[in-house]
């Protein structure tokens, strides 16, 4: 059965403060993606991974960076906490070729104070 | 700009009956379209897809329709049951890339 983990279902945080959320796939998947998701607004793409040690920016990667150095592993690194990016914060995984589904972990409510 | 549009936020259905939800978009470099559906407190799973070159795709109760000159693609759930009330995203992927756009979401609630 496929998974994808996330490190946090719950986060609070203060305004400056470094933020960490991890990702773990256990599906040996190339792809991984960071979203975030606000009421209005749907899911927009943060950053994706499409190897180890690749990343690509998305539609949003302002005020954040990501960190790949294991297949397995995509962390969202916030480097300056602002109240701007409290949200849901989802991690998805997908293999190359044959379907584009992508498998999403159950997410992070991150809260900036 | 939101390139893939999902115009009505929320959507009420009577069990057995049909559920449409409806998606719009601007980019004819979208080749290929899935519908995600997100319960509360969980991730989006995959519902069903349909690539451009097809115009139809079936899976059980639910089936994609893919207009393109419209920029039009549809969700059609038949019938309809309590258990598909959940949020349903339509996304799309260019293929100049390995990027997906998503819709805002139709909050879909069936009636018992």
């Amino acid at each position: 059965d496929v998974k994808v983990t996330q490190s946090s279902r719950y986060l609070v945080k203060r305004t400056g403060e470094k933020v960490f959320l991890e990702c773990v796939q256990d599906m040996d998947h190339e792809n991984m993606f960071w979203y975030r998701q606000d009421p209005g607004l749907g899911l927009r793409l943060i950053y994706f991974s499409y190897d180890v040690k690749m990343k690509e920016k998305g539609d949003i990667p302002e005020g954040y960076s990501v960190s790949r150095e294991k297949k397995e592993r995509f962390s969202l690194i916030l480097e300056s906490a602002s109240t701007n990016q409290t949200s849901m914060y989802l991690c998805a995984s997908r293999t190359l070729g044959g379907s584009y589904e992508q498998y999403f972990g159950p997410g992070t409510r991150l809260t900036v104070t | 700009d939101q390139q893939v549009k999902q115009n009505s936020p929320s959507l009420s259905v009577q069990e057995g009956r049909i559920s449409i939800l409806n998606c719009d978009y601007t980019n004819s470099m979208f080749d290929y379209f899935l519908w995600y559906k997100k319960y509360p407190a969980e991730g989006p799973t995959f519902l069903i897809s349909i690539s451009s070159i097809k115009d139809k795709n079936e899976d059980g109760r639910f089936t994609v329709f893919l207009n393109k000159s419209a920029k039009h693609l549809s969700l059609h759930i038949v019938p309809s049951q309590p258990g598909d009330s959940a949020v349903y995203f339509c996304a799309a992927r260019a293929y100049t890339g390995n990027q997906f756009y998503f819709g805002t979401g139709t909050s879909l609630t069936v009636i018992p």
